[in-house]
């Protein structure tokens, strides 16, 4: 079955230390997304990716990154710099840019800074 | 002022009612609107797209009034299975998703 894999789908990590979250999808989607989704708020846009080896900053960049080297597969990192990482990570993909509305999400990763 | 708004609730709705609720967006040059459905603790997944004429897919109808800046959407006959969080997205004039912080539905037997 197609599908959009997020992985680990509970993280926890120490103040200071970097870490990754992996994405795979195989609907051969080109575009590519990471949000945040804390409580009360709307998802927001970290990066995404229309094509490959190319990647726009979103709303909350800072203190993320991102690469695309191949067209399944948008790794995000959370680096030290990000003052409030704990959050829910969700990573989506669609047909083309997100002007269409339709985002096939993943499972979602749960990061916990302790 | 948020750029998309919606009532956070809880609705609390017994089973077989109709419930309906809106989502109050401010710029007026946006494009297009959805509503998706979250599951506890699950991912967002597309319920609906919402058209100017109206739209209706089942037990749900989403509409949508440009003079007022909101979009709505109301489930006839709930069931308890509808029980989720319902978030309206709104693509802006630049293509951009913007997504409110959604309204919890719980639907009692």
């Amino acid at each position: 079955d197609g599908g959009i894999t997020q992985s680990p789908k509970y993280l926890f990590r120490k103040e200071g230390q970097n870490v990754t979250l992996s994405c795979e999808q195989n609907l051969n989607h080109d575009a590519m997304y990471w949000y945040r989704q804390d409580p009360g708020q709307g998802l927001r846009l970290i990066y995404y990716s229309q094509i490959v080896n190319d990647f726009q900053k979103g709303d909350i960049a800072e203190g993320y990154s991102v690469s695309r080297e191949k067209k399944e597969s948008f790794p995000l990192t959370v680096t030290s710099a990000q003052k409030n990482p704990t959050a829910f990570y969700l990573c989506a993909s669609s047909k083309r840019g997100q002007g269409t509305g339709e985002l096939f999400f993943g499972e979602g990763s749960r990061l916990t800074v302790l | 002022r948020k750029e998309v708004e919606q009532d956070p609730g809880p609705f609390n709705v017994p089973e077989g009612a109709t419930v309906a609720f809106n989502c109050t967006y401010s710029n007026s040059a946006s494009q297009s609107f959805f509503w998706y459905r979250q599951d506890c603790r699950k991912e967002p997944k597309l319920l609906m797209s919402v058209y100017s004429s109206g739209n209706e897919d089942g037990r749900f109808t989403a509409q949508l009034n440009r003079a007022s800046q909101y979009i709505s959407l109301l489930i006839r006959d709930s069931k308890l299975s509808d029980s989720a969080t319902y978030l309206c997205v709104v693509k802006d004039s630049n293509y951009q998703l913007i997504w409110g912080a959604g309204t919890k539905l719980i639907i009692k037997p």
